[in-house]
């Protein structure tokens, strides 16, 4: 059974660069997509972009001058690096992959895990 | 705002059945690209309920189906029962001239009265 874990500070400061790291457990990172989206309280699902390992990255457009992606094979881990936040960045963040196959449907999901923006 | 629009909220008795509806446009289910609906327990991450439209994962009951016509997608949901409370959601896949990126739509809660 896959197993998706987020981890990173719950607090950054305003303008600063928010960084996450999605562990995964149960099987391996390569040939599958890893995506991260967002929920800000009481709001709808954003996503927020993807990294095919060995394949590269795709990001939202709305986002994609401050979002990057890596991935570690070594790990089984891949991370999220959101610069020059600000308030509106507050949300619970996921980690989730994509199928592989005809349909491109986030079939593992992390738990989530709340980040705030506030100094 | 969403690129997909579903009501905000629906309800029904215990039995009954509902729909929920997530609409589109020429550059997401109008340009044939696959819709998925998610089911978001309070509290926790969404887990997949139909891919594809119509497909069911294992383990999602049949009272749980999919459908679409033209630039929208449905959900339907029958025999509805108490554990059915929650929020749903439909996702598709947008391509425009600002870019190409995967949408959900607002989000429905459910309420079973």
């Amino acid at each position: 059974q896959v197993q998706l874990q987020e981890s990173g500070p719950g607090l950054v400061k305003p303008s600063e660069t928010l960084s996450l790291t999605c562990t995964v457990s149960g099987g391996s990172i390569s040939g599958y997509s890893w995506n991260w989206l967002r929920q800000p309280a009481g709001k709808g699902l954003e996503w927020i972009g993807r990294i095919y390992i060995g394949g590269g990255t795709n990001y939202n457009p709305s986002l994609k001058s401050r979002v990057t992606m890596s991935g570690d094979t070594s790990k089984n881990q891949f991370s999220l690096n959101l610069n020059s936040v600000t308030a509106a960045d507050t949300a619970v963040y996921f980690c989730a992959r994509a199928s592989s196959g005809t349909y491109y449907v986030f079939d593992y999901w992390g738990q989530g895990t709340l980040v705030t923006v506030s100094s | 705002q969403s690129v997909l629009t579903q009501p905000p909220s629906v309800s029904g008795a215990p039995g009954q059945r509902v729909t929920i509806s997530c609409t589109g446009s020429s550059s997401n289910i109008g340009a044939n690209y696959d819709v998925h609906w998610y089911q978001q327990l309070p509290g926790t991450a969404p887990r997949v309920l139909i891919y594809g439209y119509t497909n069911r994962p294992s383990g999602v009951s049949d009272r749980f189906s999919g459908s679409k016509s033209g630039t929208s997608a449905s959900l339907a949901i029958t025999g509805l029962q108490a554990e059915d409370e929650a929020d749903y959601y439909c996702q598709s896949y947008d391509s425009n001239l600002s870019g190409a990126l995967w949408v959900f739509g607002g989000g429905t809660r459910l309420t079973v009265l």
